[in-house]
Formats: C-alpha cells, structure tokens, sequence
C-alpha cells in the first residue's frame, strides 16, 4: 500500500524558517518524481514544486521560487521541502503527493498523504 | 497559464440524482491531460479521472469523465451518500500545471 506521511509543519514566524519531510513507503521512491502540493485553509489547490525521480531537476511554482528548495533523500525513502522568508500567504496545509513520471513536467498527482499545516503568524 | 474555471460553484442534489460538473480552460488543454480530484473534509484530494476520461484505480463506474479542447465534465451518474464533497479539475498539459476553484456537491 503506497504511504505518504508528512510532519514538520507548526508555527514559524513571518522571515522564518520550516522543514517539511515526507516519509514514502509502498511503492520504489526512486523512480517517481514527487510534489508538493498546498492548500490555504477553505482555499484551493496550488502546485508548490517538483523533483525528479534522481533529485537532479526541480520545479518551483513563481509564488516560492528562491525562497523554498526541494529535495529528497532516495536513500531514506523521504522528501523535503525547506522553506525560508516566509510569508502570511505561505500559510497552508501542505501536501506531498506522487506524480506518474520520472521527471519534473506538469502531472497528475495519483497519491497524496494527509498534509501537515504551516501557520505563518507573529 | 491556463486558466481553470469550474461550474457551478455549488451544486445541491440528492442521493440518487445524477450530478454534471463543469471544467472550462482559458486555451486548450494539451492532449487532454486533464484530472479530477474528489476532497472530503479534513482529508486530502482524491484523484478520480485523468487524461480526461480514464478512471483511477479503485474508483466507481458511476463516476465518469468527458471532454477535450477547453469543455470538460466529470459526471456522477447516481449520486451515493458518500460523494457529497468538493471536485476539482486539474489541467497538467502545459507548465505550469493548474488547478480549478472547485465545486461544492453539497445535499439539497
């Protein structure tokens, strides 16, 4: 059964800095490119990022680009996001879903784990 | 970007009705990659139809996907207790991917 656990989110403060991990497991890690995927609370969809099954290209939304980095250890069956100078419109519920390709393109998401919440407040 | 617009926003039906939900692209959708998504409260989406009209694994014959260009529809032939929830399209045909508002199936 393929699982996909996330943890890290909590309180940060605006500028601040939060550490998502995604721990997989049920399906060879290494050959899926992964995402996440956020949603503001009773808000909608928005695709955050990308990175290919090897960790060697990565997507990032305009929204987060040259503030979040994602990345993932094959190894350790786990993906990552750090985030940095964070905002009050980074507040979110964010999910790790898988995607159907290898690579970084535009995909459909066929897993999701439950999400992990990340509230920007002072 | 490609601009998703879904229709309605909320939809009131009863169980046993048939539910028709609406996906307009601002352009074309590349070789109708299109998905639909099923969120029920406090859960994570669910992906129910993708490149337009395939079912994924596990989903019910009731649910159904059609369209292509800019019109899509995901259609839910007798509407169960359990499918009152919110349905988003999702079009990952052209970078970057994007999503619709959604629409609320809620019980009239």
């Amino acid at each position: 059964e393929v699982q996909l656990v996330e943890s890290g989110g909590g309180l940060v403060q605006p500028g601040g800095s939060l550490r998502l991990s995604c721990a997989a497991s049920g399906f060879t890690f290494s050959t899926y490119g992964m995402h996440w995927v956020r949603q503001a609370p009773g808000k909608g969809l928005e695709h955050v990022c990308a990175i290919s099954s090897n960790g060697g290209s990565t997507y990032y939304a305009n929204s987060v680009k040259g503030r979040f980095t994602i990345s993932r250890d094959n190894s350790k069956n786990t993906l990552f996001l750090q985030m940095g100078s964070m905002r009050a419109e980074d507040m979110a519920f964010y999910y790790c879903s898988r995607g159907t390709y290898t690579g970084i393109r535009p995909d459909r998401f066929d897993y999701w784990g439950r999400g992990t919440l990340v509230t920007v407040s002072s | 970007e490609i601009v998703l617009t879904q229709s309605p926003g909320t939809l009131s039906l009863s169980p046993g009705e048939r539910a028709t939900l609406s996906c307009r692209a601002s352009q074309s959708v590349s070789s109708s990659y299109l998905a639909w998504y099923q969120q029920k409260p406090g859960q994570a989406p669910r992906l129910l139809i993708y490149d337009a009209s395939s079912r994924a694994t596990g989903i019910p014959d009731r649910f159904s996907g059609s369209g292509s260009g800019i019109d899509f529809t995901l259609t839910i032939s007798r509407l169960e207790p359990e499918d009152f929830a919110v349905y988003y399209c999702q079009q990952y045909g052209s970078s970057p991917g994007t999503f619709g508002q959604g629409t609320k199936l809620e019980i009239k």
